[in-house]
């Protein structure tokens, strides 16, 4: 079984510029969450999906975030513009359904803001 | 917003020797307690979960403890291996079940 694809696996950007990240969840897993990792952290919740619906944006910062899920199957986060306290590791992940503590994540994207 | 404590930061322990790592949570009341696994490079993995009316759930070398009056929990990693050499985080189900919030990593090496 394949698991959370994630790209690009790293991307160097300059402050102001913007930037997509893109994640295919395990097949047949209904809800998908964005995560923000910074160095030394845990992950912290930006958003989750159940299929198209994003149920759960309360920690996304929607000045300069956002996210889509048109199909309800694979999802874009895009962050315009980009500053530095944005790098950090952008993990996706998937589960069957809401409410599960097991999730499945994605390898991350590691952004580098210069 | 709801936090969990985890310690230590880091950890290191002589192969075939036990790791523990602990964590505290605050009120509330939770619908799992899981624990995640991560590699450099590569994204969390569950690697044990329990239910907060069980007191203790072993997986191999695996075992968690749940102390519900003290509201803590922590992992016991029994013969503590090199391959063990990993970030462990736990975890809080959340939110009525719908969001996991994560403590802030416990670096475990396991020394030869």
């Amino acid at each position: 079984e394949a698991g959370v694809v994630q790209s690009p696996r790293y991307k160097i950007i300059e402050k102001k510029q913007p930037v997509a990240f893109w994640c295919n969840p395990i097949s047949g897993h209904n809800t998908l969450y964005w995560y923000r990792q910074n160095l030394g952290q845990g992950p912290e919740l930006l958003i989750r999906y159940e299929n198209e619906e994003a149920v759960d944006d309360s920690q996304l910062p929607k000045d300069r975030f956002s996210a889509e899920r048109l199909k309800g199957v694979d999802s874009t986060l895009k962050i315009q513009p980009a500053e530095l306290g944005d790098s950090a590791v952008y993990l996706c992940a998937s589960s069957l359904a809401g409410g599960s503590y097991e999730q499945y994540f994605g390898p991350g994207t590691r952004l580098t803001v210069t | 917003q709801q936090q969990v404590k985890q310690s230590p930061q880091s950890l290191i322990v002589q192969k075939g020797g036990i790791s523990i790592i602990n964590c505290a949570y605050e009120n509330t009341a939770f619908d799992y307690f899981p624990w995640y696994q991560q590699f450099p490079g590569k994204g969390p993995a569950l690697l044990i979960a329990i239910r907060p009316d069980v007191s203790e759930k072993k997986e191999g070398r695996f075992t968690i403890s749940f102390n519900k009056s003290a509201k803590q929990f922590s992992l016991h990693i029994m013969d503590s291996q090199p391959g063990d050499s990993a970030t462990y985080f736990c975890a809080i189900l959340t939110g009525g079940g719908n969001k996991l919030t994560f403590g802030t990593g416990t670096q475990l090496k396991v020394e030869l």
